[in-house]
């Protein structure tokens, strides 16, 4: 079975440019993620959908980020503009969903991005 | 509101010897508790989680956990450390909101020495 796919695995922008990552989950999974994870911390969730539905978007900065999950497979998170502090991994994430009743996700490798 | 704590930022331990992770918990109602391990330049890799059952959960690569209500904790445990174990490792918790999102620790680096 395919993994949580990602990409790009690393970027370099400057401050204030845009940028989007791209993540395809495993097959059949109805919920997706993105988490942010700073160094040094856990991850954070900016975003979870259901299909292709908005379920928790609480501590998304709406004013520069944005995601949408359309046919309720793959999904682009974007940032736009980018600020030195959004330097971080960007972790994508699926599961069954909340009727499966089992509550694991699963993960992808990362985007690695670092702003200057 | 839901919060997990790893009180060690870094546990050394010899390679042969067992290995505890500690890990302990706030939320509201029944606690659904997980533990997932990251390598370098990777995603985050599930190993276990407890929804109810057994006090004793075991997992992936040998690993076992052991949830205790009282003390609201979920140590990660396994009797023999392999070098292959050193990893960050976090430990998270299913929040009790819309969504069931997972709040994470702020993980524990574990060094396993030859």
């Amino acid at each position: 079975e395919a993994g949580v796919a990602q990409s790009p695995r690393y970027k370099i922008i400057e401050k204030r440019q845009s940028v989007a990552f791209w993540c395809n989950p495993i097959s059949g999974h109805a919920t997706l993620y993105w988490y942010q994870q700073i160094l040094g911390q856990g991850p954070k969730l900016l975003i979870q959908f259901q299909n292709n539905g908005v379920v928790d978007d609480s501590q998304l900065p709406k004013d520069r980020f944005s995601a949408e999950r359309l046919k309720g497979v793959d999904s682009t998170l974007k940032i736009q503009p980018a600020k030195l502090e959004d330097s971080a991994v960007y972790l994508c994430a699926s599961s069954l969903g909340p009727y499966a009743g089992t509550y694991e996700q699963y993960f992808g490798p990362g985007t690695r991005l670092t702003v200057t | 509101a839901q919060s997990v704590a790893q009180p060690e930022d870094q546990v050394n331990v010899a390679e042969g010897n067992p290995l505890t992770v500690k890990c302990t918990y706030s939320v509201s109602g029944n606690p659904y508790l997980f533990w997932y391990v990251q390598y370098p330049n990777r995603g985050l890799q599930f190993l276990l989680k407890y929804i109810t059952g057994d006090n004793l959960v075991k997992g992936s690569y040998g690993f076992e956990a052991e949830f205790n209500k009282s003390q609201t904790s979920f140590h990660l445990k396994k009797p023999s450390a392999l070098v292959s174990d050193s990893a960050l490792y976090f430990c998270a918790v299913r929040a009790v909101t819309k969504g069931n999102k997972l709040v994470f620790g702020a993980g524990t680096i574990l060094r396993v020495k030859s």
